[in-house]
């Protein structure tokens, strides 16, 4: 079946613009993560939603970034008045349960350059 | 002190030898310990998995766990061109429902 997917693909933002970032998780996948992956980083765990709710957001760098997942599907990570610092890729992972993380599947990522 | 810490690499080995990949962590509340893969360019997938001390092998692959001294490693048997990628470890701290603290990763070049 179809994995996680994300768009857009590639984000070009200029300083201080609001960016949308979109991850669709695996079908029926409750358990939904954002990581963010700066150039030579490991991951960054930024905030995982068990259905519609998010019970750690201590990941989240700044007040700028916020996300919400919808219908227990879709979930949209915003970043609101980009720095360059935010320029990253950003990574969306679902799983069918919080209580397996070997069962993570990463979506292709969406690399944002703040300019 | 970083919660996960690997050397970056790259390590190189010749084909068909064996890869080491290290990792130690700080945080003794870990439970379980998460070996990706990520290829240039592509997101990571995840090789191997381990949750009790020793051994636990899976086709070429082999994952080394030891609490005690807090260091994961994976193992690479025959090891081929294409498993030249970054390797990621990864923890999961007990209590922190599938929240992974990653390693920033280890580069393997496999030479032909």
């Amino acid at each position: 079946g179809a994995g996680v997917s994300q768009s857009p693909s590639n984000k070009v933002t200029e300083k201080g613009k609001d960016v949308e970032l979109r991850c669709d998780p695996i079908s029926g996948h409750t358990a939904l993560y954002w990581y963010r992956q700066s150039l030579g980083q490991g991951l960054e765990f930024l905030i995982y939603f068990q259905g519609n709710s998010a019970p750690d957001k201590s990941g989240l760098p700044s007040d700028r970034f916020s996300a919400e997942r919808t219908g227990g599907s879709v979930s949209t990570l915003t970043i609101q008045r980009t720095q360059q610092e935010d320029s990253a890729v950003y990574l969306c992972a679902s799983s069918p349960s919080l209580q397996r993380p070997e069962t993570q599947y990463f979506g292709p990522g969406t690399r944002l350059l703040v300019l | 002190q970083k919660e996960v810490e690997q050397n970056s690499g790259p390590l190189s080995v010749p084909e068909g030898a064996i890869a080491s990949l290290n990792c130690t962590y700080s945080d003794r509340g870990s439970q379980s310990f998460f070996w990706y893969r990520q290829y240039s360019g592509k997101s990571p997938e995840l090789i191997m998995f381990i949750y009790s001390n020793g051994d636990k092998e899976d086709g070429r692959f082999t994952a080394q766990l030891n609490k005690a001294s807090q260091y994961v490693s994976l193992l690479i048997r025959d090891s081929q061109p294409s498993d030249s990628a970054t390797y990621l470890c990864a923890v999961k701290r007990y209590g922190t429902a599938s929240k992974l603290t990653f390693g920033t990763g280890t580069r393997l070049q496999v030479t032909l």
